[in-house]
């Protein structure tokens, strides 16, 4: 299935850049990145998506590596709200599981005043 | 336009009970996902729907079923609830490519 490798925990200060490493190794050509966020006691949220390009929204960037076998969310200023659990995904975007949207751990990301 | 509802918020069952639980959008969007997340885990994925009339088994399927009549609601269907199926159910629906928008969940408690 589509898997990605997270690490468990970052910390980061607030104000300060915060950039979130992904790999999907196996990742396939028609496979969207996507990220998502969930803050304490809510559902998940959308943050950014991705397939070749870098590319930048009002929340974050997203800066994929040329093989597309990694990518890193930057959250350019870290905010106290800014704290939750960021997951990276690979959604099929073809084949026999088109449309399967599987999370992994994801990686807790705490920010220090 | 309210996104993505779920209905109920709260819910107990006794063991053996069955009960259904509904996800409905207004987004016309075509693909509906339920997921379920025990206390700090990550969510798993039980079903998901591609389409109205179309379902699939995700990662945690069994002593589950669902079904897509209408495209705007994707109903989750315990038969006979267990305490294993303790967690809290979420919602998502999407277009094709850009990201999910999720419901606010339904807490579930199986004594």
């Amino acid at each position: 299935d589509a898997k990605t490798t997270q690490p468990n925990s970052m910390e980061s200060n607030e104000e300060e850049p915060v950039h979130l490493p992904c790999n999907h190794s196996t990742i396939s050509g028609t496979d969207y990145i996507h990220w998502y966020r969930q803050l304490p006691s809510q559902g998940p949220e959308y943050v950014i998506h991705g397939l070749t390009s870098n590319v930048n929204n009002r929340m974050a960037s997203l800066a994929i590596a040329e093989d597309r076998k990694s990518s890193t969310l930057i959250l350019h200023r870290a905010t106290l709200r800014d704290a939750a659990v960021y997951y990276c995904i690979r959604r099929n975007a073809g084949g026999t599981s088109y449309g399967k949207l599987t999370f992994g751990q994801g990686t807790i990301l705490t920010v220090h005043p | 336009n309210a996104g993505v509802t779920q209905t109920p918020k709260f819910r107990v069952l006794k063991t053996g009970q069955s009960m259904t639980l509904l996800c409905a959008q207004d987004m016309n969007h075509e693909y509906m996902y339920w997921y379920r997340q025990d206390p700090g885990m990550g969510l798993r994925l039980i079903h998901y729907s591609v389409g109205e009339g179309t379902t699939a088994k995700g990662e945690v399927p069994d002593g589950y079923n669902v079904s897509r009549l209408k495209k705007q609601n994707f109903l989750l269907g315990l038969e006979s609830a267990a305490p294993s199926q303790t967690s809290v159910y979420f919602c998502a629906s999407s277009a094709r490519t850009p990201g999910a928008f999720f419901g606010p969940g339904t807490r579930l408690t199986v004594l």
